[in-house]
C-alpha cells in the first residue's frame, strides 16, 4: 500500500527555474513531513521538514507548502542550480508511536545549465 | 568523522550464501533503522531498533535477521541470499522527537549484488 504518492517521477528544469515536486498522503495520523535529497552513491539527507500547524516553511532556496485539508505538500526550489540535480524524496511520519518514516517514490531532478 | 557508517560499501555474492552488513552511529541516537532501496529507488523500511529493542519488523522474510549489540550498532545478517535481495541497504538513526530535533541520518549505503 503506497501511503505517500509523489510526482513527477522525473523533472528537467533550466537553471534559475523553480522545480516543484508534489506529494499526497492518505494517513490522517501523519504529522511530520520531511523532504530528503539523495545524490548518486550517497544516502538520503534531510533537506527541510514541516509540521501540519503551518502552511509554509522556507529554508534558504527550499520551500515546503502544506495543504492539510487536501492532504498534500510540495517542495519548491527557488533559483535552481545544476548542483541541485539529485533524487528528492518526500516522506511522512506520525510522531506518536514508532515514528517510522514512509517515503514517497522519489523524483529525479535534473537542472540543465 | 562519519555519523552513520556502514560496511561494506559493496557486496557481491552468490545465491545461497550468508552475509552480514554492519552499521555504527556516533550521534548518540537511541533509534536505528534498516531501509532497503530497490532498483527503482523506492525506500522501504525493514527494521527499527530503539535502545537495542526491536520495535518495527516490516514483513521481511525471516532470512533477514537484525542484531543490535548496543544502541550504537545495528547489524543485518542475511541467510540463503536470493537474486531478489539485490538492492542498496541503508542504515539510519534518529533522536527521539521529544528532544526537539528530529530527522533521520542515513549511512552511505551497502550495494548488495547477488549473482
Amino acid at each position: 500500500q503506497q501511503q505517500v504518492k509523489q510526482s513527477p517521477q522525473s523533472l528537467i528544469v533550466q537553471k534559475g527555474g523553480i522545480p516543484i515536486i508534489n506529494c499526497a498522503y492518505e494517513n490522517t495520523a501523519f504529522d511530520y513531513f520531511p523532504w530528503y535529497q539523495q545524490f548518486p552513491g550517497k544516502g538520503p539527507a534531510l533537506l527541510i521538514a514541516i509540521r501540519p500547524d503551518v502552511s509554509e516553511k522556507k529554508e534558504g532556496r527550499f520551500t515546503i507548502s502544506f495543504n492539510k485539508s487536501a492532504k498534500q505538500f510540495s517542495l519548491h526550489i527557488m533559483d535552481s542550480q545544476p548542483g541541485d540535480s539529485a533524487t528528492y524524496f518526500c516522506a511522512a511520519s506520525s510522531l506518536i508511536g514508532n515514528e517510522k518514516l514512509t517515503f514517497g517514490t522519489g523524483t529525479r531532478l535534473t537542472i540543465i545549465p | 568523522d562519519t555519523a552513520v557508517s556502514q560496511t561494506p560499501k559493496y557486496l557481491v555474492t552468490q545465491m545461497g550464501n550468508d552475509k552480514s552488513i554492519k552499521c555504527e552511529q556516533n550521534l548518540g541516537h537511541d533509534t536505528m533503522y534498516w531501509y532497503k532501496q530497490d532498483s527503482k529507488k523506492f525506500l522501504k523500511i525493514m527494521f527499527s531498533y530503539n535502545n537495542k529493542e526491536l520495535i518495527i519488523n516490516e514483513t521481511v522474510p525471516n532470512r533477514f535477521s537484525p542484531k543490535s549489540p548496543d544502541k550504537a550498532h545495528l547489524n543485518l545478517h542475511i541467510n540463503s541470499l536470493e537474486l531478489g535481495d539485490s538492492a542498496v541497504y541503508f542504515c539510519a538513526s534518529s533522536p527521539p522527537f521529544a528532544q526537539g530535533l528530529y530527522g533521520y541520518t542515513f549511512g552511505s549505503g551497502t550495494r548488495l549484488t547477488v549473482v
